[in-house]
């Protein structure tokens, strides 16, 4: 079955560290994104990419880096420079402008 | 640049009634248009999707949508409302030039009343 995998499901990260959230398609979609979802507040856009090896930065990129090394990768690395990072984080690939959305991954800071 | 208002954030309905989401955009030609179903702690699930043609989409459990250009709306329907479609939706507006890239409501909880 086609679809994407999102991982770990719930993480927790103490104060000053780097995380990473994995991202992985099988859908052969060109297009990924990652969203942040905070209660009340919808989806936020924090990075998309069009094409392997390209990236932009979305609405509330500060704090968040992304790679897209191979089409089905897309993983996002919540830094220390993120002030506020507990959230629930959703990955999706697009084609045509389909999404397909992951099943996400909830980020805890303790 | 394309947005999407969904004036309701709660909507609280009885099992059985009718329902009705509403969902406003603003894009100058004419959007595609989506509506995403996402239960606590999933991902979103499209129920339907315009393109283009007839006005009146059918999706996936029993919900339908009505594009109206005049009103730039894009409201959800759903005839008979069961205990599981408790859930948050979510309309989505995407422009042809732009990449294909969607912009998000708000999104409306709805709650459903035995």
């Amino acid at each position: 079955d086609g679809g994407i995998t999102q991982s770990p499901k719930y993480l927790f990260r103490k104060e000053g560290q780097n995380v990473t959230l994995s991202c992985e398609q099988n859908l052969n979609h060109d297009a990924m994104y990652w969203y942040r979802q905070d209660p009340g507040q919808g989806l936020r856009l924090i990075y998309y990419s069009q094409i392997v090896n390209d990236f932009q930065k979305g609405d509330i990129a500060e704090g968040y880096s992304v790679s897209r090394e191979k089409k089905e990768s897309f993983p996002l690395t919540v830094t220390s420079a993120q002030k506020n990072p507990t959230a629930f984080y959703l990955c999706a690939s697009s084609i045509d402008a389909i999404y397909t959305f992951g099943s996400g991954t909830r980020l805890t800071v303790v | 640049a394309q947005s999407v208002t969904q004036p309701d954030i709660h909507i609280t309905v009885s099992e059985g009634a009718s329902l009705e989401l509403r969902c406003n955009y603003s894009y100058g030609a004419t959007p595609y248009l989506f509506w995403y179903v996402q239960s606590p702690g999933q991902g979103l699930q499209l129920l339907l999707k315009y393109f283009s043609g007839d006005t009146l989409v059918q999706g996936i459990k029993g919900f339908e949508a009505e594009f109206k250009r005049s009103q730039s709306s894009f409201n959800l329907r759903k005839p008979s409302v069961h205990w599981s479609d408790a859930a948050e939706y979510f309309c989505a507006v995407g422009a042809r030039n732009a990449g294909n890239m969607l912009t998000f409501g708000g999104g409306t909880r709805l709650m459903v009343k035995p």
